[in-house]
């Protein structure tokens, strides 16, 4: 377990504003990621960071934005929601010495 | 067409059933994770190899590296094993920090 907490993990929100989800994990692992689940499409990455202020994009950043000040938390960052953002959002984290693999609960999110 | 490609897509299965899901990649990989996700449910990681096989209780994970290939089975099945089964990989250097993800296989066991 890596003590990986998202918040908030459900919001309603409206079209045009502004929305951040954090990821916080206990364990102060390096790696940590955003990705949405949608139907059809399964886990696509919107960013990743290796490191406090390292992040970079993944395949679906467009519209997003990420930032890491802190080992411990990630925040993903909608600056204008649509509703094509309407989706679950997951944040992992990845243990450096063994690879494995540990998944927050979930964030669902919905752009009216 | 995706890098990662799961079959089959959609699984029912009577209790007590074995059950395999397949896996293949297109890309060099340096490991490969199994997933799992309950209904309404947040994701668990079952499995990570990168060769061989593993095992835990009556999952079974394969993995053969140069045919690109891997395997979940499940023994004896049972209806708390409903859920989706997602297979990710990894890859080398660069590529080592993001994982591709299939689309899941969607099992149900039933009673």
């Amino acid at each position: 377990d890596a003590g990986i907490t998202q918040s908030p993990r459900h919001k309603v929100t409206e079209t045009g504003t502004p929305v951040t989800l954090r990821c916080h994990q206990t364990e102060n692992h390096r790696y940590m990621y955003w990705y949405r689940q949608d139907p059809g499409h399964g886990l696509r990455l919107i960013h990743y960071s290796y490191g406090v202020k390292d992040t970079d994009k993944g395949e679906v950043s467009d519209g997003y934005s990420v930032s890491r000040s802190k080992t411990e938390d990630f925040l993903l960052t909608l600056e204008s929601a649509t509703s094509s953002q309407t989706s679950v959002y997951f944040c992992a984290v990845r243990d450096w010495n063994t690879g494995e693999l540990f998944f927050g609960e979930g964030s669902r999110l919905t752009v009216l | 067409k995706n890098e990662v490609e799961q079959s089959p897509q959609n699984l029912t299965a009577q209790e007590g059933e074995f059950i395999t899901i397949n896996c293949s990649y297109s890309v060099g990989i340096s490991a490969l994770h199994w997933l799992q996700q309950h209904p309404g449910g947040g994701i668990v990681s079952l499995f990570m190899l990168s060769s061989g096989k593993k095992k835990h209780g009556r999952l079974i994970a394969t993995i053969n590296i140069q045919e690109k290939h891997s395997s979940l089975h499940i023994t004896a099945s049972h209806p708390r094993d409903s859920a989706v089964y997602i297979c990710a990989v990894r890859g080398f250097g660069e590529y080592g920090n993001k994982l591709v993800f299939g689309a899941g296989t969607i099992l149900r066991v039933k009673s």
